[in-house]
């Protein structure tokens, strides 16, 4: 099993530009999420699902979109890049409704804007 | 919603010492508490948790405590060694819920100096 896959694990994007981070799961996850990572902020949460067609807005969504037609992917778009979205991404997939909760995170991607 | 405090955010003990990270959560429906390890420039990994049908749970070194009452539960950690220098998220959630939303503390960085 691979887990997460996400990819780029590296990104410069300049202002304006538009780009789609990858989130992949080979787990049956019904839940799949994004967050980012800022210096002294945690793990916010950006966008998330708890299954194929269903999404919902987290804690900071503005400027992302998600969309789920599968079960295993969960692409974030970055509709129009700008600095404050510099930030480590990282998505995450779990079971729902059971005792087996564990969050399993993708390697994260590094993005600045520039 | 569920709110989460972490505290401290930082946290410097000299190897063989003892560390602890305390987390205080607001929604008495939270029943999962996990605790997840990031090591720098890695994606966060769960390392324990607890549900709170239990007081204490032990791993070895680490151990985690409940209290239900008082909402707060915590990350013990002895005879810490320099690998254990990481950030260390806990985190909240109704393990039940369809929802399946995890609920982040901001993060405690620990340094263990040699």
């Amino acid at each position: 099993n691979a887990g997460v896959t996400q990819t780029p694990k590296f990104q410069v994007l300049k202002t304006g530009q538009s780009m789609t981070l990858q989130c992949a799961q080979d787990m049956n996850h019904e839940y799949m999420s994004w967050y980012r990572q800022d210096p002294g902020m945690g793990l916010r949460l950006i966008h998330y699902s708890v299954g194929a067609g269903i999404t919902d807005q987290g804690e900071v969504p503005n400027g992302y979109n998600v969309s789920r037609s599968t079960t295993e992917d969960f692409p974030l778009r970055l509709l129009s890049a700008a600095p404050s979205q510099t930030s480590v991404y990282f998505c995450a997939s779990m079971f729902l409704g059971g005792r087996n909760t564990e969050a399993f995170f993708g390697q994260g991607t590094r993005l600045t804007v520039v | 919603g569920e709110n989460v405090e972490q505290h401290p955010s930082t946290l410097s003990v000299q190897e063989g010492d003892s560390a602890v990270i305390k987390c205080t959560y607001s929604d008495s429906a939270s029943n999962y508490f996990p605790w997840y390890k990031q090591e720098l420039g890695k994606r966060p990994q769960l390392i324990i948790d607890i549900r709170s049908n239990v007081g204490e749970k032990k791993d070895q070194r680490i151990a985690v405590t409940l209290n239900k009452t008082a909402k707060h539960f915590s990350l013990h950690i002895t005879e810490t060694q320099p690998e254990d220098s990481a950030v260390y998220f806990c985190a909240a959630s109704n393990e039940g819920s369809t929802l399946g939303r995890l609920y982040f503390g901001r993060g405690t960085q620990l340094t263990v100096w040699p």
